[in-house]
């Protein structure tokens, strides 16, 4: 069964600063990886997603993730925060090919930006 | 732009009163998600469709039930609702071609039964 961990529950950094968002999962090949943010109040909106190929993928709003086979890890990265990106953050894991697969979710990390 | 909407963004319900909640999505996706939504627990499957009519227990059934009986409508009904019910609760959709998995969801409905 795939799982999904989010080992921060709360992140907090200054605006401007870079930011990283880990995730690691366990899945016996290379799954579909997605990074999912939500905004107070608000449903929950992709910001990138992985299926294969270049393992750099670049996403809305400035964000980036890489995927490490080696280290069945999604990090969610960006080089600058900005108030705005105050918000939980979901990673998602998903198994290829299979059109009736549910999708697991971590737990979250709320990110918190100070001024 | 995949539209799914959540017609009832916030409700208060008294324990005992049958709670619906209504989710329509616009882009013909077959499959449809209520997933409820929980601090420190994350995102939780509670009932998903494959298409009309077709329904299948997630992750924490118990006490709620579907209904799907046109392909862009999927409801979440809570038959007597109770006070541990209060919850953010989130609709999706998927279209299966796309064999990505991917979701796409609705803004939420949050729910206080007092």
């Amino acid at each position: 069964a795939q799982s999904v961990t989010q080992p921060d529950i709360h992140i907090t950094v200054s605006e401007g600063a870079s930011l990283e968002l880990r995730c690691n999962y366990s899945y016996g090949a290379t799954p579909y990886l997605f990074w999912y943010v939500q905004s107070p109040g608000q449903g929950l909106q992709l910001l990138l997603k992985y299926f294969s190929g270049d393992t750099l993928v670049q996403g809305i709003k400035g964000f980036e993730a890489e995927f490490k086979r080696s280290q069945s890890s999604f990090n969610l990265r960006k080089p600058s925060v900005h108030w705005s990106d105050a918000a939980e953050y979901f990673c998602a894991v998903g198994a290829p090919g299979n059109a009736g697969n549910m999708l697991t979710f971590g737990g979250g990390t709320r990110l918190m930006v100070k001024p | 732009d995949v539209k799914v909407t959540q017609s009832s963004r916030y409700l208060v319900k008294r324990t005992g009163e049958k709670v619906f909640l209504e989710c329509v999505q616009d882009m013909d996706h077959e499959n449809m998600f209520w997933y409820r939504q929980d601090p420190g627990l994350g995102l939780r499957l509670i009932y998903f469709s494959y298409d009309v009519k077709m329904k299948e227990k997630g992750d924490i059934p118990e006490g709620y039930s579907v209904s799907r009986e046109k392909k862009e409508r999927f409801s979440l009904i809570l038959e007597s609702a109770s006070t541990n019910q209060t919850s953010m609760y989130l609709c999706a959709s998927r279209w299966i071609r796309a064999n990505t998995g991917e979701l796409f969801f609705g803004e939420g409905s949050r729910l206080t039964v007092l």
